[in-house]
């Protein structure tokens, strides 16, 4: 069975604070892709990154960071130093059949919220 | 530069009566999907498209109906609405090939009373 895991509902930080976002999946295929989105208060969904299953090295871009680990089938989102402007709903999915993005398994989603 | 246009914003329908979510767009691609965005569920797959003339159920497609006679255009329908279709419906569309994302649309707010 395909499945993504965000245990986490809702996480609430203070400015500056570092936060890391879990995601957990599952998947029997041996090529798949995971992303993040972010989805906003005003209801957008924004994409973040993409990491395909060949390639474990971790990511960073600005503030964010990206832990990719097969062997416990996670990808993990950190934000450093987080501003009031992260708050919104991040989304991890799993894009499985060899990368059909057509057909992406969503994680329930993290409610992040920074506070000034 | 539109990408995925999707309409309309809001509706408010009452049980039993059909309508039509549009989407559309300009870039080409030849995957298209819609999803539906309930609380504490994430998103999830209604119906999705490889291509003009090909269509396939996705996670929850009991009540939805979709057909893709364009590259352009997946429009979905809602045959007889029913107060649990009330959600936040997502379009999406994406090029063919492995190293892509998903482009969203804006999103349809639809309540049923």
């Amino acid at each position: 069975a395909q499945k993504v895991t965000q245990a986490q509902t809702e996480i609430s930080v203070v400015e500056k604070e570092d936060v890391t976002l879990d995601c957990v999946y599952e998947t029997r295929d041996t090529t798949y892709y995971l992303f993040w989105y972010k989805q906003p208060p005003s209801g957008e969904l924004v994409f973040l990154i993409r990491r395909n299953s060949f390639d474990e090295q971790n990511e960073i871009s600005g503030r964010y960071s990206w832990n990719f680990q097969k062997s416990t089938s996670s990808f993990n989102f950190t934000i450093t130093a987080s501003q009031v402007v992260d708050s919104a709903v991040y989304f991890c999915a799993l894009s499985p059949e060899r990368g059909n993005t057509g057909k992406l398994i969503f994680g329930q989603g993290t409610t992040l919220q920074v506070k000034p | 530069n539109a990408g995925v246009t999707q309409t309309p914003k809001f509706q408010v329908l009452k049980t039993g009566q059909s309508m039509t979510l549009q989407c559309a767009q300009d870039m080409n691609h030849e995957y298209m999907s819609w999803y539906r965005q309930d609380p504490g569920m994430g998103l999830r797959l209604i119906h999705y498209s490889v291509g003009a003339g090909i269509t396939d159920q996705g996670e929850v497609p009991n009540g939805y109906n979709v057909s893709r006679s364009t590259t352009e255009d997946f429009p979905l329908r809602l045959l007889s609405a029913a107060p649990s279709q009330t959600s936040v419906y997502f379009c999406a569309s994406s090029p063919r090939g492995p190293n892509t994302e998903a482009f969203f649309g804006q999103g349809t707010r639809l309540t049923v009373v």
